[in-house]
């Protein structure tokens, strides 16, 4: 069946170093992979997304590297900071499934200062 | 936060009650949904709504059912709350037709005794 997993379920980095958090993913038909990023306390926010036929793309700090050969999603944070500590999660809408994501079990980064 | 209201925010209810929850929007987007979040399983959606009376079941809609008779509240309802329900409730909402860029309210903490 379809499913979105992460690798780590902890990742400590200091401030000011760059952070990768990784997702797998087994719904190779999927159109979209999305990350969203989770503080204690509050509902999801949407972080960055990239469309199945992308191998990379780029926000403001973020980057995201899609590798469907080992169906593979990965996100990037640059110069991290206090603020990014949160859980992050995977999430995919696969295609044809609409409105109906998939998340990932979540990732907690802790910034250490 | 997308102009996104929950409510309650917390709730203490005995086994076999019913419960409502509560999520109200105030900019008139047409997707809503409802998500539990529980330790180790991410976020799982359980119903969601692309309209006014127009609903369709998640991936975790047993037990729960929905109603959306205006456009700005979504209603989730526990008709005989059970202990496998306690968890944290999270209603999203889609801002354009890209349903995967969803922004989430900020939760409602359900304990079933």
């Amino acid at each position: 069946g379809e499913s979105v997993g992460l690798h780590l379920p902890t990742l400590s980095v200091q401030e000011g170093d760059n952070s990768i958090i990784n997702c797998a993913y087994s719904n190779s038909a999927s159109d979209y992979f999305i990350w969203y990023k989770q503080e204690s306390g509050k509902g999801p926010q949407f972080i960055i997304d990239i469309r199945s036929n992308m191998d990379k793309r780029q926000g403001q700090r973020v980057t995201v590297l899609l590798n469907k050969t080992v169906k593979h999603l990965s996100l990037q944070i640059a110069a991290t900071q206090p603020g990014d500590s949160a859980v992050y999660f995977c999430a995919e809408t696969p295609t044809g499934g609409g409105n109906k994501l998939t998340f990932g079990t979540g990732t907690q980064l802790k910034v250490e200062l | 936060d997308a102009g996104i209201t929950q409510s309650p925010r917390h709730k203490v209810t005995e086994t076999g009650t019913p419960v409502t929850l509560r999520c109200h929007q105030t900019e008139n987007h047409r997707y809503m949904y409802w998500y539990r979040q529980d330790p180790g399983h991410g976020l799982r959606l359980i119903h969601y709504s692309y309209g006014v009376k127009d609903t369709d079941k998640g991936e975790v809609s047993d037990g729960y059912s929905v109603s959306r008779s205006k456009t700005e509240d979504f209603l989730l309802t526990l008709e005989s709350a059970t202990s496998s329900q306690t968890s944290v409730y999270f209603c999203a909402i889609s801002v354009t037709s890209g349903n995967h860029e969803q922004y989430f309210g900020p939760g409602t903490r359900l304990t079933v005794t």
